[in-house]
C-alpha cells in the first residue's frame, strides 16, 4: 500500500516571501498521480496543483509550483510571494493509476502567514 | 465548481442512533466518494462508488454502510453512531474538468459530525 509523509506540522513564513512544503511517499508503482489540496478555515477542501509521474517538467500554477523529485519519491509545494490568504492546512495526497481512483493523504502542514 | 453538495452540514447526535449524510453531485459523475478526516491523520477513505448500486469499501469503513441509488447521491450511513465516529466528513467525485488531462477529486463542503 502506499503511504505519504508530511513531516513538518506547521510552518509559518513572512507575507511576500517563499515558503516550501515537505512530501514525501512510498509507492512500488512507476506512474501515479500526486496532489496539493489547500484547506483554509472554511473547511473547503480546494486543488492546489497536480503532477503526473510520467512528465519531468514540474508543475506551475501562478504562485505555487511543486519540485517533483520522482527517484527520491519526494514531492515539495513551493508557495511564492506570499499572502494572507495562503493561511491553510494544505494535504500531499497520493493516486495510482489503476482501480478506484482513490487519493492517499498525509497528515497535513499548517501554513502561517505572518504579516 | 464541482457542483457538490453535502446535507446536513453539522449534525449532534447521541451514541446508538443512526445517521445518514447525503451527497449530491449535478454532473452524473461515475466515481463518488467518502472520506472522513481527524486531526493527525489526515483524509482516510470509508467507502467508494463507481455506478449506481456498485460500492466498496476504503481503509476506515467498519461502523459504515453506503447506498447509491441514482448517479447523483451517494449516502452515508452510521447505523449506530459511536463517539469514535466524531469526525467532519467530506464527500468527494472524480472528474476532468476543463482542460485538465488528469482526473482529479473535487470535494463538497464537508459535515461535521458529534456523537455525544
Amino acid at each position: 500500500a502506499q503511504t505519504v509523509t508530511q513531516s513538518q506540522p506547521e510552518m509559518s513564513v513572512q507575507e511576500a516571501e517563499t515558503v516550501t512544503l515537505s512530501c514525501t511517499y512510498d509507492t512500488s508503482e512507476s506512474d501515479y498521480y500526486l496532489f496539493w489540496y489547500k484547506q483554509p478555515p472554511s473547511r473547503q477542501m480546494i486543488l492546489v496543483i497536480r503532477q503526473e509521474a510520467y512528465k519531468q517538467q514540474n508543475a506551475t500554477e501562478n504562485r505555487f509550483s511543486v519540485n517533483f523529485q520522482k527517484a527520491a519519491k519526494s514531492f515539495s509545494l513551493k508557495i511564492s510571494d506570499s499572502q494572507l490568504g495562503d493561511a491553510a492546512m494544505y494535504f500531499c495526497a497520493y493516486r495510482s493509476p489503476f482501480g478506484n481512483e482513490k487519493l492517499t493523504f498525509g497528515t497535513g502542514t499548517r501554513l502561517t502567514i505572518i504579516p | 465548481d464541482a457542483g457538490i453538495t453535502q446535507s446536513p452540514r453539522h449534525k449532534v447526535t447521541e451514541t446508538g442512533t443512526p445517521v445518514t449524510l447525503r451527497c449530491h453531485q449535478t454532473e452524473n459523475h461515475r466515481y463518488m466518494y467518502w472520506y472522513r478526516q481527524d486531526p493527525g491523520h489526515g483524509l482516510r477513505l470509508i467507502h467508494y462508488s463507481y455506478g449506481v448500486k456498485d460500492t466498496d469499501k476504503g481503509e476506515v469503513s467498519d461502523g459504515y454502510s453506503v447506498s447509491r441509488s441514482k448517479t447523483e447521491d451517494f449516502l452515508l450511513t452510521l447505523e449506530s453512531a459511536t463517539s469514535s465516529q466524531t469526525s467532519v466528513y467530506f464527500c468527494a467525485i472524480s472528474a476532468r474538468l476543463a482542460a485538465v488531462s488528469t482526473d482529479t477529486q473535487y470535494f463538497g463542503p464537508g459535515t461535521r459530525l458529534t456523537v455525544l
